[in-house]
């Protein structure tokens, strides 16, 4: 596609349950990135990939959020037992390198909503 | 650690004249800043940026000012247009970390009325 695309856009659920959360990059992007935007706030990285591997993680907030990216394009976020406090939105972006001197490419972001 | 800082939550502006944002950093090994914006229900959209080896950079209605000693930066938008109803995030980012690794600020609501 022409842009970011994230899948779903919003998503529910409720507290202790497991939530995957889709990102489809630029086609022929390279660099994947999360972040996540809480109420107020603005973008907090999670993660990168440089291709398939994670460059950098530190972002993660604890063991109960992991990420792949296998063919290192798609990649999915995944939360382990929701908590209230994961309620925010989840931005993914793209790069063609890992030089984003002219920016990355947002997607519009899943909202996600623990209840 | 907040090391981004907008400290204007919001700004109206009358269409026609000057929008200033302004952004405030602590880490003084940032050396590269992007300005996004940001519609309702939209990802941000990359804006502008500035290398730390400039202090200006200009961009048709858009000019973002470095000033390094103060570790300050602002966006001026000339002239404001409806369509620059947004949020406007700054972003930080240092060659110490890998590339694409920003830390945003909290953002400015900017208004432009008629």
């Amino acid at each position: 596609g022409a842009g970011v695309s994230q899948t779903p856009s919003n998503k529910v659920t409720e507290k202790g349950k497991y939530v995957e959360l889709r990102c489809d990059p630029i086609s022929g992007h390279t660099a994947l990135y999360w972040y996540r935007q809480s109420l107020g706030q603005g973008p907090e990285f999670l993660i990168y990939f440089q291709g398939t591997g994670a460059a950098d993680d530190s972002g993660l907030p604890n063991d109960r959020f992991f990420a792949v990216r296998p063919e290192g394009s798609v990649s999915t976020l995944k939360i382990q037992r929701t908590e209230r406090g994961d309620s925010a939105v989840y931005l993914c972006a793209s790069s063609l390198t890992r030089d984003t001197r002219d920016g990355y490419t947002f997607g519009s972001g899943t909202r996600l909503t623990v209840v | 650690d907040q090391q981004v800082k907008q400290n204007s939550p919001s700004l109206s502006v009358q269409e026609g004249r000057i929008s200033i944002l302004n952004c405030d950093y602590t880490n003084s090994m940032f050396d590269y800043f992007l300005w996004y914006k940001k519609y309702p229900a939209e990802g941000p959209t990359f804006l502008i940026s500035i290398s730390s080896i400039k202090d200006k950079n200009e961009d048709g209605r858009f000019t973002v000012f470095l000033n390094k000693s103060a570790k300050h930066l602002s966006l001026h938008i000339v002239p404001s247009q409806p369509g620059d109803s947004a949020v406007y995030f700054c972003a930080a980012s240092g060659a110490a970390d890998s590339w694409g690794k920003f830390q945003f600020g909290a953002g400015t609501q900017v208004v432009v009325t008629p």
